[in-house]
């Protein structure tokens, strides 16, 4: 049964602060998402990674995934308040199928 | 723009009525779609897993009877939430599984989500 950890579960930054996110799974998949969620709404698709050293960027985060060591990591450079929000890592267990870890929810404050 | 479209996104219903949530792919074909179910402050949660053409496959402790699920087509599945009550009550999500551009990956597009109050 395919497992997905999340750490920390919350997460309280000051605006300028560099800190990473990451996501265990306990067994073998290809692909990772991480996705945000805002209070209320659905899931915004942030990151598809779909091979080993796969490295991704959009603005202040970056996303990795190490398929070996069965671990992505979300990082986020020099927070700001905008990025306060749930982010979540989903493993796909089979097609479409994903599993989620419990979320990261985010506050950044000034 | 939205590439998965869910309606209702929100609904107040009474207790012991029937509710009806779909959920379109609007650019592509999925023949898989998916429904989760999140309460407040936790993660979501595969409720059960929808294959046009065919019975839907749910997840152990989900009942099949109470959530009925029809994918009658390649762009539609549709969550109907028989007999509810309060304990009903979450967050209900679906997504489809598909390819949006050619050349492009094959991956879950998530709807917006539909709020079920049941007073």
């Amino acid at each position: 049964e395919l497992k997905v950890e999340q750490n920390p579960l919350f997460l309280s930054m000051q605006e300028g602060k560099n800190y990473t996110i990451y996501c265990n799974y306990s067994t073998t998949s290809d692909r990772l998402y991480w996705y945000r969620q805002d209070p209320g709404k659905s899931l915004e698709s942030l990151f598809v990674l779909l091979s080993n050293g796969a490295v991704k960027q959009e603005g202040r985060l970056m996303a990795s995934l190490d398929t070996k060591a069965r671990l992505s990591t979300l990082h986020i450079t020099a927070a700001v308040h905008d990025l306060s929000a749930t982010y979540f890592c989903a493993v796909e267990q089979s097609q479409g199928n994903l599993i989620f870890g419990k979320g990261t929810k985010l506050s950044v404050k000034p | 723009g939205a590439v998965v479209s869910q309606h209702p996104s929100r609904v107040i219903c009474k207790s012991g009525t029937s509710v009806k949530i779909e959920c379109r792919s609007l650019d592509f074909q999925a023949t898989t779609m998916f429904w989760y179910r999140q309460f407040p402050k936790q993660s979501l949660m595969l409720m059960a897993t929808s294959n046009e053409g065919s019975k839907a496959t749910y997840e152990q402790g989900v009942e099949k009877d109470k959530f009925l699920i029809n994918h009658a087509s390649l762009t539609l599945s549709t969550l109907t939430v028989t007999s509810a009550h309060p304990e009903d009550s979450s967050f209900y999500i679906c997504s489809a599984y598909g390819l949006l551009h050619r050349g492009g990956n094959t991956e879950a597009f998530f709807g917006q989500g539909t709020r079920l109050t049941v007073v």
